[in-house]
């Protein structure tokens, strides 16, 4: 069964300053990962995503991640950090034989410093 | 607008009692999903749905119950058997239920539910 480990329950940074949110993931093969955002007392919406190709994933609100097969790792980057970005991250695997099926880690919350 | 509606959004229980949670979606989705979600834990799998009339048992599947009669229904029960039911629990829909470059997961806005 694969799993997924966000090792930061809680990140610190401040605005305009470069983010690196970590995710570890263990499958046995060619694994689908996600990113989702969400902001308090809402649902989750997708960042970006990665199912085969080009190992790194640009996504939306300037976000993106590298696929690092060696390292079973999908961090999630962003060059300069917004205010409006502060939310709680996830970041999830899907297997191709389990449907819709994801495994998501426990989450990351971002606070952003003025 | 289309998307997936949640109701209520927030859900008090008493000891003893049954609640429904309500999910709706106008996506024309296949499929359907309940999701719990606790602090620190990320999100777990209760119960999909790929099809009307066909429900399957997720991760945490034990004191829930669902049913699938339209396709742009999926209440989820939370029964007295759930001891621990106090947790914020989102609905999600997806086009065919099948993982692929052009499938996502849409999620609902969510209900907290907590225990009087």
């Amino acid at each position: 069964a694969q799993s997924v480990t966000q090792p930061d329950i809680h990140i610190t940074v401040s605005e305009g300053a470069s983010l690196e949110l970590r995710c570890n993931y263990s499958y046995g093969a060619t694994p689908y990962l996600f990113w989702y955002v969400q902001s308090p007392g809402q649902g989750l919406q997708l960042l970006l995503k990665y199912f085969s190709g080009d190992t790194l994933v640009q996504g939306i609100k300037g976000f993106e991640a590298e696929f690092k097969r060696s390292q079973s790792s999908f961090n999630l980057r962003k060059p300069s950090v917004h205010w409006s970005d502060a939310a709680e991250y996830f970041c999830a695997v899907g297997a191709s034989n389990a449907g819709n099926m994801l495994t998501f880690g426990g989450g990351t919350r971002l606070m952003v410093k003025p | 607008d289309g998307g997936i509606t949640q109701s209520p959004k927030y859900l008090f229980r008493k000891e003893g009692q049954n609640v429904t949670l309500s999910c709706e979606q106008n996506l024309n989705h296949d499929a359907m999903y309940w999701y719990r979600q606790d602090p620190g834990q990320g999100l777990r799998l209760i119960y999909y749905s790929q099809i009307v009339n066909d429900f399957q048992k997720g991760d945490i599947a034990e004191g829930y119950s669902v049913s699938r009669e339209k396709k742009e229904s999926f209440p989820l029960t939370v029964t007295s058997a759930q001891k621990n039911p106090t947790a914020f629990y989102l609905c999600a829909s997806s086009m065919t239920g099948t993982l692929s470059t052009n499938e996502k997961l849409f999620f609902g806005s969510g209900t907290q539910l907590s225990v009087l």
